[in-house]
This record gives structure tokens, C-alpha cells and sequence, in this order.
């Protein structure tokens, strides 16, 4: 089974403060994604990547930074933190797209981040 | 608004009844998916169908496609209490790089037992 692992279920940091969100999967997987949800907005795409050092933003992608150092972890960073940051944050991975290949993602557990 | 949006926003019935929701999109696909979120949890992956099938079943679960009218709907039949979560379709549009998707809004599902 594909699993894909969170630093952190629960986060509070405070205005100003830099956060890091890890996140780690064991499939091998090229592609490698950032979402945030919020009631009513649903799932927002921040940055994805599809491969080491690669990476693209997605419609979200202010007040964020990414890394993409090793195929397996993907980091989030919020440079400086601010309330409106306060949200749940969805990492999800999936195989590269060949021929035949779905675009079926697989996602964490999450990490609830509160910004005070 | 998003591409793939879901309808409805809530639905709640009696354990043993059947639960359908829609989900519409608004560019040509490559595929649709449809996801499970349990409360406060990351989505699994429930079905995907292709641009070029209608229908699709897995277990309880059914999801039909049409595309000409930019349609998808997913039946959960004998509904179980455990089925209680939100339910998201998620699209990849052709000409998307990276298998990226993207999510609707959700339908929260709520069965009563």
C-alpha cells in the first residue's frame, strides 16, 4: 500500500514565525502535491512538483514556498506565518503520467495548522 | 467557478437507502475521479472512470459518465452508517501536465443508522 506520511497532525505557530510541513511518501512517486482546504473552498492547489528540484505553482501559491530535495519528501514552507494561513494542509503523490498510467493521487492524513 | 463542483453540498438519509451525488465539470477530461474524506482526515481514492466509458462499478459504489454533458454521478447503494464522509470528484483536464487535478467542493454525506 501506497503510504504517505505527515510531520505533524496538529500545528500552532504563531504570527511571524516560519513553519516547515513535511511530507514523505514510500511509493516512489514523481509527482508530488501541496493542497489546502478550507470550508466551503474545498480543496486549493498550492504548488506541486513533478520531479527532484522541480516545481510548479498551483492556483495558491502566495505566502508559500516549496522543496523537492530527495524523490520521496516534499516541503511546504510558510515564510511568515499570518492567521490566513490557519487551514488544513493536504500533501498527495502520485506515479508519473505514461501511457495507460491513472492520475489517481494518494494523500496524507493531514496537518491542522492554527496561525495565532 | 471550480471545475468539478458537486451536488449536493449535503445529503443525509436513513441506513439502508441509496445516496447519489452529481458532479459537473466544465473542460474536456482525461478522466474523473471520485475521493472519500473521513472528518479531519486526508481523501482516499474511491473510482476512476475514463473519458471513454459510461459506467463503472466498484462494491456498493457506481459512477456513470457523460460527457457530452459534462456529468458525473456517483451511487452508494445500502448505504451504511460507516459511509458518513465527504465525498469530492476530482478531474484531469486533457492538456494538464503531471496528473494534476482538480477537486470540487464536496458532498457531506451523513447516514443515520
Amino acid at each position: 500500500d501506497v503510504k504517505v506520511t505527515q510531520s505533524s497532525r496538529y500545528l500552532v505557530k504563531r504570527t511571524g514565525e516560519k513553519v516547515f510541513l513535511e511530507c514523505v511518501q514510500d511509493m516512489d512517486h514523481e509527482n508530488m502535491f501541496w493542497y489546502r482546504q478550507d470550508p466551503g473552498l474545498g480543496l486549493r492547489l498550492i504548488y506541486f512538483s513533478y520531479d527532484v528540484k522541480m516545481k510548479e505553482k498551483g492556483d495558491i501559491p502566495e505566502g508559500y514556498s516549496v522543496s523537492r530535495e530527495k524523490k520521496e519528501r516534499f516541503s511546504l514552507i510558510l515564510e511568515s506565518a499570518s492567521t490566513n494561513q490557519t487551514s488544513m494542509y493536504l500533501c498527495a503523490s502520485s506515479p508519473a503520467r505514461l501511457a495507460g498510467i491513472t492520475d489517481t493521487q494518494y494523500f496524507g492524513p493531514g496537518t491542522r495548522l492554527t496561525v495565532l | 467557478s471550480q471545475q468539478g463542483e458537486e451536488d449536493p453540498q449535503a445529503l443525509s438519509i436513513q441506513e439502508g437507502e441509496n445516496a447519489t451525488m452529481n458532479c459537473s465539470y466544465k473542460t474536456s477530461i482525461n478522466n474523473l475521479q471520485w475521493y472519500r474524506q473521513n472528518s479531519g482526515r486526508g481523501l482516499v481514492h474511491l473510482i476512476l472512470i475514463r473519458s471513454n466509458e459510461r459506467e463503472k462499478h466498484s462494491g456498493r459504489l457506481r459512477v456513470t459518465l457523460d460527457t457530452s454533458k459534462k456529468s458525473s454521478s456517483l451511487l452508494i447503494t445500502a448505504s451504511r452508517a460507516a459511509d458518513t464522509a465527504s465525498y469530492f470528484c476530482a478531474t484531469v483536464p486533457i492538456l494538464t501536465n503531471a496528473g494534476k487535478s482538480t477537486f470540487g467542493d464536496g458532498t457531506t454525506l451523513t447516514v443515520k443508522p
